[in-house]
């Protein structure tokens, strides 16, 4: 079974800044992969990014990318130069054993 | 292709009423999932299918019922709904369960 814990309900950021979502998680599976999903207002999820447990490289997607601390058990995403764009629900996720189980989320304010 | 439908969009329940959710998939995918999103949070694990003909419970299978009987169709079926049911239904599919889920657009119950 997994268990993912994101901390901060809420994070604003300046327009074009960086800003870095935490996300821990926990498993009893050797093999997993973690995820970023984007829910902005219409509700649609949206993939953001992947990461393969086993490997050490961090993923990157253009100005996303994450920090992933396995020994830590330890996920975050680092969004850089913010765009209005980016305003949404941002949830963590852990998929082992066929089950993607998902964070409390944070929603993410851009300002301009 | 459409992606993952999910129909209706809307609807309200009297309490006792029931009902079914109904979701498509055209990618020809195996891996098929029912999620449930109350207000602020993330999203719960209802049911999930691994391809036709098998099912399994997720975190909160209570008060649901699930079939598969085509690889394209996941229905979820509420019986004697509760306000407690009263949330946003999204259901996904996958391809493997290591890969991107791809979501509907939900459908919003309130049970009244």
């Amino acid at each position: 079974a997994q268990t993912v814990t994101q901390s901060q309900p809420e994070m604003s950021v300046q327009e074009a800044e960086t800003v870095t979502l935490s996300c821990t998680y926990d498993t009893s599976e050797s093999d997993y992969y973690l995820f970023w999903y984007k829910q902005p207002p219409s509700r649609q999820m949206i993939l953001v990014i992947r990461q393969e447990a086993y490997k050490q490289q961090n993923a990157t997607e253009n100005r996303f990318s994450v920090n992933f601390q396995k020994a830590a058990k330890s996920f975050s995403l680092k969004i850089s130069d913010s765009q209005l764009g980016d305003a949404a629900m941002y949830f963590c996720g852990c998929v082992g054993a066929q089950k993607l189980v998902f964070g409390q989320g944070t929603r993410l304010t851009i300002n301009p | 292709n459409a992606g993952v439908t999910q129909t209706p969009k809307f609807r309200i329940l009297k309490i006792g009423q029931s009902m079914t959710l109904q979701c498509t998939q055209d990618m020809n995918h195996n891996y098929m999932y029912w999620y449930r999103q109350d207000p602020g949070m993330g999203l719960k694990l209802i049911y999930y299918s691994v391809g036709a003909g098998i099912t399994d419970k997720g975190e909160v299978p209570n008060g649901y019922n699930v079939s598969r009987s085509t690889t394209e169709d996941f229905p979820l079926r509420l019986e004697l709904a509760a306000p407690s049911q009263t949330s946003v239904y999204f259901c996904a599919s996958t391809i493997t369960t290591y890969n991107e889920q791809f979501f509907g657009p939900g459908t919003r119950l309130t049970v009244l």
